[in-house]
């Protein structure tokens, strides 16, 4: 049963903390994405990777970082220097290089909460 | 620079009609497009996809027609039924130049009982 998974569903954390969002697919993508969504601003690309061990900005990188050590992972790290952290977090992945039609697969989201 | 656009934030029709979701382009780079299905709380689901070769794409209910020269493409889900309130995410790539894409801010559609 192939899929993105995503850990936890809801995350709690305190203002100033770092917390990291867990990512993980069986589909044996290449590629994989982070996106943030906020009301009425659509999905805004945090970063991607194309490859293990090597990541891109996206639109928004600014307090976030990544790692791609392994292809089945890509960790998103939301650090205390992202000034608006509360948000639904997506993950997900496609095959590479894109070709078209070629969809990227979302998994089922963590809703971030900095109190 | 917003380079794609979905102008109209909601749509409301009645069960068993026709709706129709529009979304607009910026970049003639673009030459493939995509339409993604969410509910709230849950990640985006692929709808359907269609490339700049064509200008029509059939699946179901839902067909999608690009109009390339007006850098236009519209979704059609024909008849409409309850369970396709959700928003509605309109997508766009590039063949082979990196894997990203580019979305639309999204449209809420409620189809009426």
């Amino acid at each position: 049963d192939g899929g993105i998974t995503q850990s936890p569903k809801y995350l709690f954390r305190k203002e100033g903390q770092n917390v990291t969002l867990s990512c993980e697919q069986n589909l044996n993508h290449d590629a994989m994405y982070w996106y943030r969504q906020d009301p009425g601003q659509g999905l805004r690309l945090i970063y991607y990777s194309q490859i293990v061990n090597d990541f891109q900005k996206g639109d928004i990188a600014e307090g976030y970082s990544v790692s791609r050590e392994k292809k089945e992972s890509f960790p998103l790290t939301v650090t205390s220097a992202q000034k608006n952290p509360t948000a639904f977090y997506l993950c997900a992945s496609s095959t590479f290089p894109t070709q078209t039609g070629n969809e990227q697969f979302f998994g089922p989201g963590t809703r971030l909460t900095v109190l | 620079d917003q380079q794609v656009k979905q102008n109209s934030p909601s749509l409301s029709v009645q069960e068993g009609r026709i709706s129709i979701l529009n979304c607009d382009y910026t970049n003639s780079m673009f030459d493939y497009f995509l339409w993604y299905k969410k509910y709230p709380a849950e990640g985006p689901t692929f709808l359907i996809s269609i490339s700049s070769i064509k200008d029509k794409n059939e699946d179901g209910r839902f067909t999608v027609f690009l109009n390339k020269s007006a850098k236009h493409l519209s979704l059609h889900i024909v008849p409409s039924q309850p369970g396709d309130s959700a928003v509605y995410f309109c997508a766009a790539g590039i063949t082979g130049a990196n894997s990203k894409l580019t979305f639309g801010k999204g449209i809420t559609l409620s189809v009426r009982p």
